[in-house]
């Protein structure tokens, strides 16, 4: 009864070569979130939707790109992959917003591998 | 920058110890801290919340909490090997954008040793 579903659990991409990791829920959380953890680094937020509202990090690359088709699903775009974006991509949602006490669901994680 | 700083160990304890984690904080007006537990290769997974100054207990953990030293701590009793992972403290700011960003610390490693 897995809640936040990441696919796929490993991903190898070419430099330069594209690479989209999605990510399904079935909590109904209005809002889902992306971070990036690098080896031995904590995981840092790339962007997140509440509800259909993209918002982006000031400090994420441009490289790095978001869609949210429909409340279940989130997809995270890298248009151009470098070796500096090898990392484990985290997933995770919360209800909504606006609470001191509002916990993160995070899925299983995506590890990407650029060669 | 609102930072949270961890020492990032590794922390060797042995079977049955208590093992005890810290972290601090800079930003003053944070108001809810998290303890996650990552194993090697894993997501994280949610082990306390603390919102209010003092001690908090749930089973073998508690956290502790003061915010006048922005420091968050997290003991770990009769400790397992199975507890040995990284533990990650994660301080809890409100979007105005809405939704919640955990910005996390870089995590101490914990090794239990038979």
């Amino acid at each position: 009864d897995a809640m936040v579903i990441q696919n796929p659990r490993y991903q190898v991409t070419q430099f330069g070569k594209p690479v989209t990791l999605s990510c399904s829920q079935t909590l109904n959380h209005n809002v889902m979130y992306w971070y990036q953890q690098k080896s031995s680094q904590a995981p840092k937020l790339l962007f997140h939707y509440y509800d259909k509202d993209f918002n982006n990090e000031a400090d994420t690359p441009d490289n790095f790109q978001s869609r949210r088709p429909n409340t279940s699903f989130c997809f995270l775009d890298i248009r151009s992959p470098g070796l500096g974006d090898a990392a484990m991509y985290l997933c995770a949602t919360s209800i909504q917003s606006g609470t001191i006490n509002e916990k993160l669901f995070f899925g299983s994680g995506t590890q990407l591998s650029v060669l | 920058q609102k930072e949270v700083e961890q020492n990032s160990g590794p922390l060797s304890v042995p079977e049955g110890a208590i093992a005890s984690l810290n972290c601090t904080y800079s930003d003053r007006g944070s108001q809810s801290f998290f303890w996650y537990r990552q194993y090697s290769g894993k997501s994280p997974e949610l082990i306390m919340s603390i919102y209010s100054n003092g001690d908090k207990e749930d089973g073998r953990f508690t956290a502790q909490l003061n915010k006048a030293s922005q420091y968050v701590s997290l003991l770990i009793r009769d400790s397992q090997p199975s507890d040995s992972a990284t533990y990650l403290c994660a301080v809890n700011y409100i979007l105005t954008g809405g939704g919640n960003k955990l910005t996390f610390g870089t995590g101490t490693q914990l090794k239990v040793e038979l």
